[in-house]
């Protein structure tokens, strides 16, 4: 089956700080790979995305890089700002079947401090 | 522009009453979804619409559980005899795409959720 996993929380910085949130993946079939951001008393919504292998997803200064041979995509930002304090889920989906499902990792919750 | 709407945001219940949850989807958008966000388990997908009808039901727990959609529009999930295990954030998602994989340039649109709790 298809499955994310992320690293735990919380995850606690000061503000500049490089921030690293570790994403691997298991699936049945090719996946497209996401990163979703859920802002206090928001909905979630997607921050980037890759849909094939060494694609680079950015958006908001946050990088993440479709590794098939790691079954990896690290969410990181090279310098993060107390607006980035949000819980992070790393989501995939694959082509073929119910392919509009999306399967989230447990979410990483990041706190940036002044 | 107006985004996914969901209504109550809050609910308390107590346990063995029904509840029903809403969804008013972005206009225009074909496809709906119904995620479960429990402490410590991340978001567990529950049932897709596409239209008024439901191809996938896989996700919903028990038959406890059900879901429609009407007009292409507003959608509806009704838990029965509600347990505390039923205690989540229950989101809803849209997406403008009407087939394939709507997640490749159509990634989901979520609402803020309902936030449900049975004692």
């Amino acid at each position: 089956g298809n499955s994310v996993t992320q690293m735990e929380g919380p995850v606690t910085l000061s503000e500049e700080a490089f921030l690293t949130i570790n994403c691997t993946y298991t699936a049945t079939g090719y996946p497209s790979l996401f990163w979703y951001v859920q802002y206090p008393g928001e909905g979630l919504q997607l921050l980037l995305k890759a849909t094939k292998a060494d694609d680079k997803g950015s958006n908001k200064g946050f990088e993440a890089t479709y590794r098939k041979e790691t079954t990896s995509f690290h969410l990181e930002k090279g310098s993060v700002q107390v607006s980035d304090s949000a819980v992070y889920f790393c989501a995939l989906s694959v082509s073929g079947g119910s392919n509009y499902k999306l399967t989230f990792g447990k979410g990483t919750l990041l706190t940036v401090n002044p | 522009g107006a985004g996914v709407s969901q209504s109550p945001s809050n609910k308390v219940t107590e346990k063995g009453k029904d509840v029903e949850l809403r969804c008013d989807p972005i206009s225009g958008h074909t496809a709906l979804y119904w995620y479960r966000q429990s402490l410590g388990q991340g978001l567990e997908f529950l049932i897709y619409f596409q239209g008024n009808s439901a191809p996938d039901k896989s996700g919903l727990p028990s038959d406890r559980f059900s879901a429609e959609r009407t007009g292409g529009s507003v959608s509806t999930l009704t838990i029965q005899r509600t347990q505390q295990e039923d205690s989540a954030v229950y989101l809803c998602a849209s997406s403008p795409r009407t087939g394939g994989n709507p997640s490749y340039n159509s990634p989901l649109h979520f609402g803020n959720g309902t936030r449900l709790t049975v004692t």
